[in-house]
């Protein structure tokens, strides 16, 4: 069964906006990835988050994860054209032990 | 520059033909997977490998199988090619529980 879910599935905005994605998951986990996918191309990874952590910043992207209400955010702040893509969240699914399971993705569309 | 190779970037095949895609990594990983990747649907994993010679069953095995004989390639296989394996088809290697490396796809269409 699928563990992450993103929310919404589409979102666009203006250049220059910030974007907010989340993901909510079902069971406990140890650590949640962010990643974006262009076009037609393999997925680039963005950030991880361990369970014990509760926010990271990479350049433009920040990412929150409250396990307590089984849910991270990932935002992109002052948005670029180039930020156009899918964006998924992957949780390690416990069964399956170093694997991680993605969510269906938001698909982000970046306003010129 | 780490990389994950997928032989081939777009592929197109006959019905009940046996198909081959090949992933290689250089980065020293372990672990290596097999999504397919359809609209909707998201990423569902087909099988996976932690080390030479071992492999998992992932959520959608069936008419798939693999084989990874060097550390650094992890083979798919299409036994018997069908229309309904027409998909996006992306490898990916990770060290430990550390992010994926994934290569950049195959596009397979089953005719």
């Amino acid at each position: 069964s699928q563990q992450g879910e993103e929310d919404p599935q589409a979102l666009s905005i203006q250049e220059g906006e910030n974007a907010t994605m989340n993901c909510s998951y079902k069971t406990s986990i140890n650590n949640l990835q962010w990643y974006r996918q262009n076009s037609g191309r393999g997925l680039v990874h963005l950030i991880l988050i361990r369970s014990n952590e509760r926010e990271k910043h990479s350049g433009r992207l920040r990412v929150t994860l409250d396990t307590s209400k089984k849910s991270s955010s990932l935002l992109i702040t002052a948005s670029r054209a180039a930020d156009t893509a899918s964006y998924f969240c992957a949780t390690d699914a416990k069964n399956y032990g170093q694997n991680f399971v993605f969510g269906p993705g938001t698909r982000l569309s970046v306003l010129p | 520059d780490v990389k994950v190779t997928q032989s081939s970037r777009y592929l197109v095949k006959r019905t009940g033909e046996k198909v081959f895609l090949e992933c290689v990594q250089d980065m020293d990983h372990e672990n290596m997977f097999w999504y397919r990747q359809d609209p909707g649907l998201g990423l569902r994993l087909i099988y996976f490998s932690y080390d030479v010679k071992m492999k998992e069953k992932g959520d959608i095995p069936e008419g798939y199988s693999v084989s990874r004989e060097k550390k650094e390639r992890f083979s798919l296989i299409l036994e018997s090619a069908s229309t309904n394996q027409t998909s996006m088809y992306l490898c990916a290697s990770s060290l430990y529980d550390y992010g994926y490396t994934f290569g950049s796809g195959t596009r397979l269409t089953v005719v």
